[in-house]
């Protein structure tokens, strides 16, 4: 069982590149997360999904889009990246219920220069 | 804003000692509260959850305090052992809400 798989594990942009992290779980999980974390800000919100087609805003979504078109895969896309996008991308997904708790993969660390 | 402020930033413990991490809210619509453990280079897995209709839930070695009253909530770690070194969040969520609110994280370090 791979559980959340994430990649790349690392990359480094050049300002008003674009990317898209990817972002693939086995597990059959409806809901699907994208969380970025940077030091000192405990981790934030850009978008999720509660199900194929169907996608929201987070806290913070600017200068990022996401897409659902299968269960099992939700990429995030950066358009032009800035340094401000400099951070720890985690992709999550979960149950229905909330207590079932996130299965989070290992993160991409993203550095845009 | 931050909805849930979360402290000490780090945390060093001796082996065998007792590991307090302490979470304040703001939202009273907040009933969900898990704490999340990280160790590096790993994605945050959930440890242990509390809803707010209990003050303590207890699973092992890791115990959450609830204070509905003042907006608190704390995980416990007792006999702290170096495995335990991670770094803990917690989160607060509101029923049928996706946006689940993360602290800013405490790094512990357990010595030997």
């Amino acid at each position: 069982n791979a559980g959340v798989t994430q990649t790349p594990k690392f990359r480094i942009l050049k300002i008003g590149q674009s990317m898209t992290l990817q972002c693939a779980q086995d597990m059959n999980h409806n809901y699907m997360y994208w969380y970025r974390q940077d030091p000192g800000m405990g981790l934030k919100l850009i978008y999720y999904s509660v199900g194929a087609g169907i996608t929201d805003k987070g806290e913070v979504p600017n200068g990022y889009n996401v897409s659902r078109s299968t269960t099992e895969d939700f990429p995030l896309r950066l358009e032009l990246a800035a340094p401000s996008q400099t951070s720890v991308y985690f992709c999550a997904s979960s149950y229905v219920t909330r207590e079932s708790g996130y299965t989070f993969g290992s993160g991409t660390r993203l550095t845009v220069v | 804003q931050q909805q849930v402020k979360q402290s000490p930033q780090s945390l060093i413990v001796q082996k065998g000692g007792i590991s307090i991490i302490n979470c304040a809210y703001e939202n009273t619509a907040f009933d969900y509260f898990p704490w999340y453990q990280q160790f590096p280079g790993k994605g945050p897995a959930l440890l242990i959850a509390i809803r707010p209709d209990v003050s303590e839930k207890k699973e092992g070695r890791f115990t959450i305090s609830f204070n509905k009253s003042a907006k608190q909530f704390s995980l416990h770690i007792m006999d702290s052992q170096p495995g335990d070194s991670a770094t803990y969040f917690c989160a607060a969520s509101r029923y049928n809400n996706n946006d689940m609110r993360f602290g800013a994280g405490t790094r512990l370090t357990v010595k030997p």
